[in-house]
C-alpha cells in the first residue's frame, strides 16, 4: 500500500529543545492527521487539519497543512521527557478512501 | 467510560492454531478497522468495516478473518494461513476521518 513519506526517522533531542518532524506526498490530500504512540499502546491522536494552510495548536503541540495540500508539519516546543514516543502522520485522500500513514517519526531525549 | 477495549493484551499461537483477537467500543461509531504494526514500522491496514454486516478487506488481509455482527464488536481471527503473525495488533474506531484505537493486543508465535 502506499506511504507517506515521514522524516526524519528518529530524533536525539535534549530536554528544553524545540522538535520539528514533516510528512510529504506525491497526491493531494483533504485531512491530516498527527498522531503519538507510546511503548505497547495504541496511537493517540494529537492534532487534525481539515484545510490548507490551517495552523492548530494543542498545547506545546503546533501543526500545519501544508498550502499545497500535500505535506504537513509538526512542532514541539521546549520538549520534556513524556514528549517520547513515536509520532505518526496520516494523511486522507477524501472521504472515500482510508487513511495512508507516514512511518512514524521515533523522538528520543537524551540523557 | 467511551473507548475501544482489545483483549487480551499478550497472546501466544501455536502452530496450526487459529486466534481471535477482541475489539469491543462503546462510542457508537458505525466504522471499525484492524490494523497490524511490526517493530518499526507504521501501520497496514488488514479489514475494515464501515456498517453492520458488511466489511472489507485492507492492504494485507491474506491470513486473516473478521465478521461484524454487532455494532459495538469487531473480531480479528488469525489464521493457520497466516505464515508470519508474530506483531501488534490495533483495533480502531472512527467518527468521520479521525481515528481512536484500542490499546493493542501482541501476538507473538509458540
Amino acid at each position: 500500500g502506499q506511504q507517506l513519506n515521514q522524516s526524519p526517522q528518529s530524533m536525539f533531542i535534549q530536554e528544553g529543545e524545540d522538535v520539528s518532524m514533516n510528512c510529504t506526498s506525491s497526491s493531494i490530500f483533504n485531512t491530516w492527521l498527527w498522531y503519538k504512540q507510546d511503548p505497547g499502546e495504541g496511537p493517540v491522536l494529537l492534532i487534525a487539519l481539515y484545510k490548507a494552510g490551517e495552523l492548530t495548536s494543542n498545547g506545546r503541540l503546533t501543526a500545519q497543512f501544508g498550502i499545497t495540500r500535500k505535506d504537513s508539519f509538526l512542532n514541539i516546543s521546549a520538549s520534556i521527557p513524556s514528549d517520547v514516543g513515536i509520532y505518526f502522520c496520516a494523511g486522507q485522500l477524501d472521504s472515500n478512501y482510508q487513511l495512508i500513514w507516514g512511518a512514524g517519526t521515533k523522538l528520543i531525549i537524551k540523557p | 467510560d467511551g473507548g475501544i477495549t482489545q483483549s487480551p493484551k499478550y497472546l501466544f499461537r501455536k502452530e496450526g492454531q487459529n486466534v481471535t483477537l477482541s475489539c469491543e467500543q462503546n462510542l457508537n461509531h458505525d466504522a471499525m478497522y484492524w490494523y497490524r504494526q511490526d517493530p518499526g514500522q507504521g501501520l497496514r491496514l488488514i479489514y475494515y468495516s464501515q456498517i453492520v454486516n458488511d466489511f472489507q478487506k485492507g492492504d494485507i488481509a491474506e491470513g486473516y478473518s473478521v465478521s461484524r455482527e454487532k455494532k459495538e464488536s469487531f473480531p480479528l481471527t488469525v489464521t493457520s494461513a497466516q505464515k508470519n503473525p508474530t506483531a501488534f495488533y490495533l483495533c480502531a474506531s472512527s467518527i468521520g476521518g479521525e481515528l481512536f484505537f484500542g490499546s493493542g493486543t501482541q501476538l507473538s508465535v509458540l
